[in-house]
């Protein structure tokens, strides 16, 4: 069946440093791809997305490119903030399926220091 | 701005009780879903509706049932209340092949 994995946290960078977090999918079919990220306290918000091979997703400084070729849809930040302290989460949705909920990886904890 | 609102952000219930977490949006999406989140599980379904009153089992329906009387409303409904249910249980809508929206989130304990 479908998957995400991801990369397992806690991540802990310093301000201004450059994050990477994995994440790889199996899905048959041609899935659709997002990020999520929590805040504390907070349910979780759309933060990109990405819906065929090669598409870039981009929000608030934050990119992610759909790599069928490698199953990958890795979260890329050039330079982050204490602000982007918080739980980031990959996940697919199959667009045969309409309506199909998301199926998430686990969730990775970015921790940004000043 | 799309509002799914969660009618608690924090319940403490019972073993054994009855329980009730409710949810509403406000955008006429057709979808609505209902995960629990926990540590080093991430969000597992329990159940998604497509409809008025339709409702499909996710990945972890047992212990569960829902209610979807009404489009904007998805109740999440615990019959008996037991306490590995303690969890963050999180709601959200969407549109056919939508990017879904949450609300902010219930967090249940049972004891």
């Amino acid at each position: 069946g479908n998957s995400v994995t991801q990369m397992e946290g806690p991540v802990t960078l310093s301000e201004e440093a450059f994050l990477t977090i994995n994440c790889t999918y199996t899905a048959t079919g041609y899935p659709s791809l997002f990020w999520y990220v929590q805040y504390p306290g907070e349910g979780l918000q759309l933060l990109l997305k990405a819906t065929k091979a090669d598409d870039k997703g981009s929000n608030k400084g934050f990119e992610a490119t759909y790599r069928k070729e490698t199953t990958s849809f890795h979260l890329e930040k050039g330079s982050v903030q204490v602000s982007d302290s918080a739980v980031y989460f990959c996940a697919l949705s199959d667009v045969n399926q309409a309506g199909t909920a998301l199926i998430f990886g686990k969730g990775t904890t970015l921790s940004v220091s000043s | 701005d799309v509002k799914v609102t969660q009618s608690s952000r924090y319940l403490v219930k019972r073993t054994g009780e009855k329980v009730f977490l409710e949810c509403v949006q406000d955008m006429d999406h057709e979808n609505m879903f209902w995960y629990r989140q926990d540590p080093g599980l991430g969000l597992r379904l329990i159940y998604f509706s497509y409809d008025v009153k339709m409702k499909e089992k996710g990945d972890i329906p047992e212990g569960y049932s829902v209610s979807r009387e009404k489009k904007e409303r998805f109740s999440l409904i615990l019959e008996s209340a037991s306490t590995n249910q303690t969890s963050m249980y999180l709601c959200a809508s969407s549109f056919p092949g939508g990017s879904k929206d949450f609300g902010a989130g219930t967090r249940l304990s049972v004891l």
